[in-house]
């Protein structure tokens, strides 16, 4: 079964600090995965894009990494802004449809405080 | 920000009461999309379309249907709304280019409540 599983699934961290969220998928076969961020209330926002080849790839203070061998992938936030505190959705793809599939996970809810 | 939309943002109403939820883009995107989703858990995609005059349904069976009339607009209609359809619902639309690796743009939601 094609399952995205993000861990954890909560994270409170203070303004400035580094964090990272992780992803496990069993999405086979694998086309590409990518990070979204969705603030409450709104549709998610697309941060990454990594397909197979791509083991690393940043968009300003987030870098996220992928290991299609292990089937994981982080995203890493460097210096986290009050701004930061959202919904971090890991999304992968998989290419054994015209469509392109998409499977979500369920988010990682990230609170920084002040 | 992408340019898709879609209104109303808040609904309430009442049950048996049909409503029709609406999304456009001006990307010129022929793939379009409508995701449900509740607090705290994934997205379901319930309808998608790859162009005027196709629609499917996704993997979350829904009451809902579809129509696309016109490139830009995919709106979506209950019949009759029930408590169970209380949900957000997402739409998306997504980019003409190579067949896996495309970019997948979300409107802002329309959060519905039936009471």
């Amino acid at each position: 079964k094609n399952q995205v599983e993000q861990s954890p699934q909560s994270l409170i961290i203070l303004e400035g600090k580094n964090c990272t969220l992780q992803c496990n998928y069993t999405v086979s076969p694998f086309s590409n995965l990518r990070w979204y961020k969705q603030d409450t209330g709104r549709g998610p926002v697309s941060l990454t894009i990594m397909t197979f080849s791509e083991n690393t790839k940043s968009n300003g203070r987030y870098t996220a990494t992928l290991d299609a061998d292990t089937k994981q992938s982080s995203l890493h936030i460097t210096a986290s802004q009050l701004s930061d505190s959202a919904s971090y959705i890991c999304v992968v793809s998989d290419r054994g449809s015209t469509l392109g599939r998409l499977y979500f996970g369920r988010g990682t809810q990230l609170t920084v405080w002040p | 920000e992408a340019d898709i939309y879609q209104t109303p943002r808040y609904l309430v109403i009442g049950t048996g009461k049909k409503i029709t939820l609406e999304c456009s883009q001006t990307m010129g995107h022929d793939k379009m999309y409508w995701y449900q989703q509740d607090p705290g858990m994934e997205l379901h995609l319930i309808h998608y379309s790859y162009g005027v005059n196709s629609t499917e349904k996704g993997d979350l069976s829904s009451e809902s249907t579809v129509s696309r009339i016109r490139t830009e607009h995919f709106p979506l209609t209950l019949e009759s709304a029930r408590p169970s359809h209380t949900s957000q619902y997402l739409c998306a639309s997504s980019e003409n280019g190579g067949r896996h690796v495309y970019e997948q743009y979300f409107g802002p939601g329309t959060r519905l409540t039936v009471t």
